[in-house]
């Protein structure tokens, strides 16, 4: 069965510290790894990644994909308040998606 | 574009009654998908169509619940009857098929329908 974890579950920082989320997977026939924001409402669309080694960015946020031991991390520079939410990893081995528990994120000022 | 559109927002109900829940995907997109979420399993897939055919309903928990999609604009969620454990937030997603067996595919979540089942 896909499988999807999210290490840490919660994280409590400071404003201006960097952290790294992680997100392991089990998927037959992978496709995809995508990770998810989602503050009070629906989770939005943050990175897709398919290939290994290849870093995406977008301003302070940036996330890697090793397909080989099968991990993606999401990494945060300078945090600020407003980065609190709960960080959502899913797999894409198909169309039918399966998601971690999510990590909650806490940014204190 | 509208994204996707999800009723009601809120609904408080009694155990026992019936609840349906609405969603409008994106135009153009394929895939619809329903989710709930609860602090306790997180973001769980309940059954998702395809061109309007259920194609993987295994996460539907029971017969109480049952869903459907009679056009391409237009998917329900039923519960009946609703028991105060059905208590989540319920989201619908949308998605257009991968362009490459590479590429695959974001979903777009609508805003989702707190149901409270007292």
């Amino acid at each position: 069965e896909d499988k999807v974890v999210q290490s840490p579950l919660s994280l409590v920082v400071h404003e201006g510290d960097t952290v790294t989320l992680n997100c392991s997977y089990e998927v037959t026939n992978f496709r995809s790894l995508l990770w998810y924001k989602q503050e009070k409402k629906a989770p939005t669309f943050l990175f897709m990644l398919t290939s290994s080694g290849i870093e995406k960015k977008s301003g302070r946020l940036s996330s890697i994909l090793d397909k080989k031991e099968l991990f993606s991390i999401l990494n945060i520079t300078a945090t600020q308040t407003g980065d609190s939410a709960v960080y959502l990893c899913t797999q894409g081995g198909s169309e039918k998606l399966v998601f971690g528990k999510g990590m909650k994120l806490t940014v204190n000022p | 574009d509208a994204g996707v559109i999800q009723s009601p927002r809120h609904e408080v109900t009694e155990m026992g009654q019936e609840v349906t829940l609405r969603c409008k995907p994106i135009s153009g997109h394929d895939y619809l998908f329903w989710y709930r979420q609860t602090m306790m399993r997180g973001l769980e897939l309940l059954i998702y169509f395809n061109n309007n055919v259920p194609i993987d309903d295994s996460g539907m928990p029971e017969d109480r619940f049952s869903a459907k999609m009679p056009n391409a604009s237009f998917s329900t969620l039923k519960i009946q009857p609703s028991e105060p454990r059905d208590s989540a937030v319920y989201f619908c997603a949308s998605s257009s098929p991968p362009r490459g067996i590479s590429s695959g595919n974001t979903i777009y979540f609508g805003e989702g329908s707190w149901l409270t089942v007292v």
